[in-house]
């Protein structure tokens, strides 16, 4: 069965350091990986997505992420954390012929001032 | 401006009543999908339809029913038959394969 962790609630990084926000996933087949970020009480924002492709990965915001596949993850990254950069992020990955996103249970960013 | 419109934004009911929520959408996507949003569970899928007059039923779609009777409106339907509906209700919908999912602001049901 396919699934997405995302194995740390809550992740806490000073302004101006940089975030990692983790991923694994679990597909068969070549996996379509999504990134959103969510603030309170909001719909989802895509940030960036992995298609195919290079393994590095550019999105909104200054956000990236990189697709390992030996390591199956799909790691958010920042170079520079803002504190407007705090919210609510999740991981997805798509289910082939319905297009349907299967998420992870977030992970809540703080960035300190 | 293209988009997704949920309402309304926040909606209460009393134990035993159907309510429904509205999703509309002006993107021309074929495909809607709505999903529930608890903390710490992410999102899961309740239904979705991926052209009109079609609909199948994700991971959790007892006690909810959908219709799809135009392209541009996918409304969910919390019957009295589920058990506990208080939730964060999310609506998305996507051009094709390959392309992210677009969602709207969300319905916040609270049952009183």
């Amino acid at each position: 069965a396919q699934s997405v962790a995302q194995p740390e609630d809550q992740v806490n990084v000073a302004e101006g350091n940089p975030l990692t926000v983790k991923c694994t996933y679990s597909v068969s087949g070549n996996p379509y990986l999504f990134w959103y970020v969510q603030y309170p009480n909001r719909g989802l924002q895509f940030l960036l997505k992995y298609i195919t492709g290079d393994n590095l990965v550019k999105g909104s915001y200054g956000f990236e992420a990189e697709f390992n596949k030996s390591q199956t993850s799909f790691h958010l990254k920042k170079p520079s954390a803002l504190v407007s950069d705090s919210a609510l992020y999740f991981c997805a990955v798509r289910v082939r012929l319905t297009d349907k996103l299967i998420f992870g249970t977030g992970t809540r960013l703080q960035v300190f001032p | 401006d293209g988009g997704i419109t949920q309402s309304p934004k926040y909606l209460f009911r009393k134990e035993g009543q159907n309510v429904t929520l509205s999703c509309e959408q002006n993107l021309n996507h074929d495909a809607m999908y709505w999903y529930r949003q608890d903390p710490g569970q992410g999102l899961r899928l309740i239904y979705y339809s991926q052209i009109v007059n079609d609909f199948q039923k994700g991971d959790i779609a007892e006690g909810y029913s959908v219709s799809r009777e135009k392209k541009e409106s996918f409304p969910l339907t919390v019957t009295s038959a589920q058990k506990n509906p208080t939730a964060f209700y999310l609506c998305a919908s996507i051009q094709g394969a390959g392309y992210e999912q677009f969602f709207g602001p969300g319905t916040r049901l609270t049952v009183l």
